[in-house]
């Protein structure tokens, strides 16, 4: 039973334009999401986080919104570069205890054409 | 930094074999956790531990056993390596209580049971 689906296994997008990454959860148990971004051969990196009692965290070129009505994430990416290219994780958290737990999605490969 | 450093970046055993798999982090971090990540399955958790000594079985602890003598090193051991194991292996830690940045990864060890 996958709790954290990602239906897109792989997004092309050209270099400068808007790379749009989504997420669906089913647990409205989740009290924290977080996107990862993995490149080959290397561990996974933190990216960006958002807290259920908000809809919308912006760093930089990323930014996550999160429809809890919907159960929906999104992560975007403006502009997109090369350097993006990437497979990005969602992951949602259950805290029963401090020890924040994380289930991962399965992942969309992200290719930025130049 | 935040370093967390997994001891091999690819293995190659026999399957029967006793693996172990070695999960060093320098940031006395309370929480470490073992995920395996396998193309179109993402990141699933295997085993976890949220204190010396102290483990909790994961989404997918079968034929896998971990070790925990000491604050800073977890480690992951397949009792009997089986060719169903072949996976790569990530190794990740975080502060009790701290939510908002997720884990940090090891770079992962690509294991091949033959």
């Amino acid at each position: 039973d996958q709790q954290v689906k990602q239906n897109s296994p792989s997004l092309s997008v050209q270099e400068g334009r808007i790379s749009i990454l989504n997420c669906d959860y089913t647990n409205s148990m989740f009290d924290y999401f977080l996107w990862y971004k993995k490149y080959p051969a290397e561990g996974p990196t933190f990216l960006i986080s958002i807290s259920s009692i908000k809809d919308k965290n912006e760093d930089g070129r990323f930014t996550v919104f999160l429809n809890k009505s919907a159960k929906h994430l999104s992560l975007h990416i403006v502009p997109s570069q090369p350097g993006d290219s990437a497979v990005y994780f969602c992951a949602a958290s259950v805290s029963p205890s401090g020890t924040y737990k994380y289930i991962f999605g399965t992942g969309t490969r992200l290719k930025v054409l130049a | 930094d935040v370093k967390v450093t997994q001891s091999s970046r690819y293995l190659v055993k026999r399957t029967g074999e006793k693996v172990f798999l070695e999960c060093v982090q320098d940031m006395d971090h309370e929480n470490m956790f073992w995920y395996r990540q396998d193309p179109g399955l993402g990141l699933r958790l295997i085993y976890f531990s949220y204190d010396v000594k102290m483990k909790e079985k994961g989404d997918i602890p079968e034929g896998y056993s971990v070790s925990r003598e000491k604050k800073e090193r977890f480690s992951l051991i397949l009792e009997s390596a089986s060719t169903n194991q072949t996976s790569m292996y990530l190794c990740a830690s975080s502060l009790y209580g701290q939510s908002n940045y997720g884990y940090t990864f090891g770079s992962g060890t690509r294991l091949t049971v033959v």
